[in-house]
Order: C-alpha cells, then sequence, then structure tokens
C-alpha cells in the first residue's frame, strides 16, 4: 500500500523568500510522483510530475523538485515565493498497476506575506 | 489547451435522492478517475475506468456509487441513494494512454446533502 505524508499543512513565508514543502512517500515499488496546486475554488492543477527520469524535475510557475530514493521524499521549492504562489499544495503517489490511481497528502496550504 | 469539465459547479440534494455528476474528460485521453475531498480531508481516489469497465475501485465506492461513459465524450458518477457523509467534492480526473503517468483534473463538482 502506498501513502504520502506533508510535514506542515500551514507554511508561511515572506515574498521572495525560499518555500519549501515537504513531502515523504512510502511505495513497494519504483513510485512515480506528483505535485498538484489547487487556488481557491478551483481545481487540481499539476505542477510537476517524477516517473523515473531525471531526479531534479522543473515543473511549471518557478517550482521544481527532487527524487530523493534514500530519504523517500519528495520536496517542492521555489527560490522565490511570489504572492500569486498563495494556494493549497498536494504530493501525490501512483500506483503502477493498470488503474494508477493516486494517492495523496494531507496538502499543505501556502501563505505568502508581502 | 484540452481541459476536463464537470457539471454543475454545485448541487445541493436531499439524502436518500439520486445524484448524477457529469464529467467530459480530455476528448483523446482514454482512462478516467473519479476522487473525492470532503472538507478538510485527504483527496481520496474512488474508481478509475478503460475501455467501458472499472479497472479500480477504492472501498469507498460500494454498491451505492456508479460509473458510466455513456456516449464519446461524457463520464458520469451516479450516487444511488445519497447520504449526508456524501457531501464532499467531487473530482472527474481523465489520464492520456497507458505509459503517461500524469491525471488532468477537472475543477469539480461541490455536492451538499441536506
Amino acid at each position: 500500500a502506498q501513502s504520502v505524508t506533508q510535514l506542515g499543512s500551514h507554511v508561511s513565508v515572506s515574498e521572495g523568500a525560499l518555500v519549501l514543502l515537504r513531502c515523504n512517500y512510502s511505495s513497494s515499488v519504483p513510485p512515480y510522483l506528483f505535485w498538484y496546486v489547487q487556488y481557491p475554488n478551483q481545481g487540481l492543477q499539476l505542477l510537476l510530475k517524477y516517473t523515473s527520469a531525471a531526479t531534479l524535475v522543473k515543473g511549471i510557475n518557478g517550482f521544481e523538485a527532487e527524487f530523493k530514493k534514500s530519504e523517500t521524499s519528495f520536496h517542492l521549492t521555489k527560490p522565490s515565493a511570489h504572492m500569486s504562489d498563495a494556494a493549497e499544495y498536494f504530493c501525490a503517489v501512483s500506483d503502477n498497476n493498470a488503474g494508477n490511481m493516486l494517492t495523496f497528502g494531507g496538502g499543505t496550504r501556502l501563505m505568502v506575506k508581502p | 489547451e484540452p481541459e476536463v469539465t464537470q457539471t454543475p459547479s454545485h448541487q445541493v440534494t436531499q439524502m436518500g435522492q439520486e445524484v448524477i455528476l457529469r464529467c467530459v474528460p480530455i476528448s483523446n485521453h482514454l482512462y478516467f478517475y473519479w476522487y473525492r475531498q470532503i472538507l478538510g480531508q485527504k483527496v481520496e481516489f474512488l474508481v478509475s475506468f478503460y475501455n467501458n469497465e472499472i479497472s479500480e475501485k477504492s472501498e469507498i465506492f460500494d454498491d451505492q456509487f456508479s460509473v458510466e461513459r455513456p456516449d464519446g465524450s461524457n463520464f458520469t458518477l451516479k450516487i444511488r441513494s445519497t447520504k449526508l457523509e456524501d457531501s464532499a467534492m467531487y473530482f472527474c480526473a481523465s489520464r492520456l494512454r497507458q505509459g503517461a503517468y500524469e491525471q488532468y483534473f477537472g475543477p469539480g463538482t461541490r455536492l451538499t446533502v441536506t
């Protein structure tokens, strides 16, 4: 069975500061990992994905994430936060069978202070 | 850019009533999913659908739930007799093909059961 843990349900940063959102996963098979962002009253938008190619993955809006197998982590970073980054961020892991269902973490709400 | 659409955006129904939530996946996608998010909780997998049949379902997806692809574009989730605990945001997602692991989500339908 797979699981995802996101440390910190709320993270607050100042505009221009580094964003670091933590994600640890548990999977019995090599995982496929994803970060999604949810803006208020909107659906889930794919930020980036790891599917066994390069371990450092770049996504949209300046975000990137690094897959670290030894730490079972897939933390999301952005060098400089912008006010428009305020949203909820979800880490998810996919199983590799035919269904490829996603298992989500609990989400981290990012707040950006001016 | 193609996107997943869902209707209605908000549905209010009385306990015991049947509801049908509708989704139009991205047109050339082959895999379809329903997830739900109860307020304040994780996004949870309900069911995956491929080649006109269910490929995987969760424990949540009991006999009260059913899915259908009635034509070439729509994908529906039916709840036969709604309960108060079915109140949640329901997300539809689609995926292009085997080997493409990312899922694209619709904006969601907020279901309120009174």
